[in-house]
């Protein structure tokens, strides 16, 4: 069975601190793995990864492959609290280009 | 720059009853989709659409239904509501596998919230 798996499920840190967000994933035919970021509302797409060992970098948020051992990682440095939210992976299959499956979030609360 | 818009935003519907939530995008994107989202759970597929007329089941497509009459838009239908649905809908759009802008993105919209009793 497909499965995606965030950890941790939730965590607290201070400003200033560094986060490190998993995401293991276990799925026939892998063909991307992507981070979105949720506040409130709608996720917001961060990154789309779909070679091993290829850092993806966007100010404080960075992300990686590895496709050997089947999981990504989503850093974030100097964290503010504007960071604080929900944040999503999901792995796309084969040719089918938008049916994400997506792991349950790992909450992140950023606090002053 | 509306992207993605859904409505209505919160509907209360009592067990048995129908409705539609509508989802529209500007984007001229080809693929649709439709997900709920319960805690724990993160996103599920319901139904999506790869374009104009054509619809397909995605993993919890039980007690719902999908039509793409044109292309920006995007219905599901519940027909028979059950407690079970209670949940936030997000719809969501990307551009196709082989378009040039295409890289994985969906662009999503800000969710329904249903609530059945």
């Amino acid at each position: 069975e497909d499965k995606v798996v965030q950890s941790p499920l939730s965590l607290v840190v201070h400003e200033g601190d560094t986060v490190t967000l998993n995401c293991s994933y276990e799925v026939t035919n892998f063909r991307s793995l992507l981070w979105y970021k949720q506040e409130k509302k709608a996720p917001t797409f961060l990154f789309m990864l779909t070679s091993s060992g290829i850092e993806k970098k966007s100010g404080r948020l960075s992300s990686i492959l590895d496709k050997k051992e089947l999981f990504s990682i989503l850093n974030i440095t100097a964290t503010q609290t504007g960071d604080s939210a929900v944040y999503l992976c999901a792995v796309t299959q084969g040719d089918s280009w938008g049916k994400l499956q997506f792991g349950a979030g790992t909450q992140v609360v950023v606090t002053p | 720059n509306a992207g993605v818009t859904q409505t209505p935003k919160f509907r209360v519907l009592k067990t048995g009853q129908s409705m539609t939530l509508l989802c529209a995008q500007d984007m001229n994107h080809e693929y649709m989709y439709w997900y709920r989202q319960d805690p724990g759970m993160g996103l599920r597929l319901i139904h999506y659409s790869v374009g104009e007329g054509t619809t397909a089941k995605g993993e919890v497509p039980d007690g719902y239904n999908v039509s793409r009459l044109k292309k920006q838009n995007f219905l599901l239908g519940l027909e028979s509501a059950a407690p079970s649905q209670t949940s936030v809908y997000f719809c969501a759009s990307s551009y196709s596998l082989n378009s040039a802008g295409g890289n994985g993105e969906l662009f999503f919209g800000e969710g329904s919230r249903l609530t059945v009793l």
